[in-house]
């Protein structure tokens, strides 16, 4: 079965400072990869996906994350951080001919200090 | 504007009581899916629909079930609300297919007392 995993529970960055989310994924084939920000009290918003070809995505709201597949990594990244992007932060794997069933990590508590 | 709307955003129920959780989404979409969040556990999906009538368990589904008469309505039900299920929950919809986004609704925060 797939897995993801989140290995920090808990990470803060100044504000204006870059800032770099890991996950890593186990899973057979090529996933697809997906990253999602949730706000206090609020559902999830999708900031990225992947799904093949370049392995530098682009997202919402300045984010980007690289797919490395030699390291079963899809780690977030944004080069400089609002006070506003202090959030939860879930990466999550879906499966080809999956139905689009997503399992996701256990999420990352980003704290923006001022 | 996509929208997945949860009609109750904050339950307090009883043990024993059963509990509908109402899910309703505008996009026409085939899939819907109901996840629960907890502290370091992440989301879980309980139940997931890809068509009207029709349903399949998730990784959690004991105690819970579910119903889609509706295309665009899906509703999560506690039989016999438990004080281990309280929990935010979460409903999402996707149009068919692999990799298409999964839209969320803001969640249900159920307390069970």
């Amino acid at each position: 079965a797939q897995s993801v995993t989140q290995p920090d529970i808990h990470i803060t960055v100044s504000e204006g400072a870059s800032l770099e989310l890991r996950c890593n994924y186990s899973y057979g084939a090529t996933p697809y990869l997906f990253w999602y920000v949730q706000s206090p009290g609020q559902g999830l918003q999708l900031l990225l996906k992947y799904f093949s070809g370049d392995t530098l995505v682009q997202g919402i709201k300045g984010f980007e994350a690289e797919f490395k597949r030699s390291q079963s990594s899809f780690n977030l990244r944004k080069p400089s951080v609002h006070w506003s992007d202090a959030a939860e932060y879930f990466c999550a794997v879906g499966l080809t001919g999956g139905g689009n069933k997503l399992t996701f990590g256990t999420g990352t508590q980003l704290k923006v200090e001022l | 504007d996509v929208k997945v709307t949860q009609s109750s955003r904050y339950l307090v129920k009883r043990t024993g009581e059963k509990v509908f959780l109402e899910c309703v989404q505008d996009m026409d979409h085939e899939n819907m899916f109901w996840y629960r969040q907890d502290p370091g556990l992440g989301l879980r999906l309980i139940y997931f629909s890809y068509d009207v009538k029709m349903k399949e368990k998730g990784d959690i589904p004991e105690g819970y079930s579910v119903s889609r008469e509706k295309k665009e309505r899906f509703s999560l039900i506690l039989e016999s609300a438990s004080t281990n299920q309280t929990s935010m929950y979460l409903c999402a919809s996707s149009s068919e297919g692999t990799g298409n986004t999964i839209y969320f609704g803001e969640g249900s925060w159920l307390t069970v007392v």
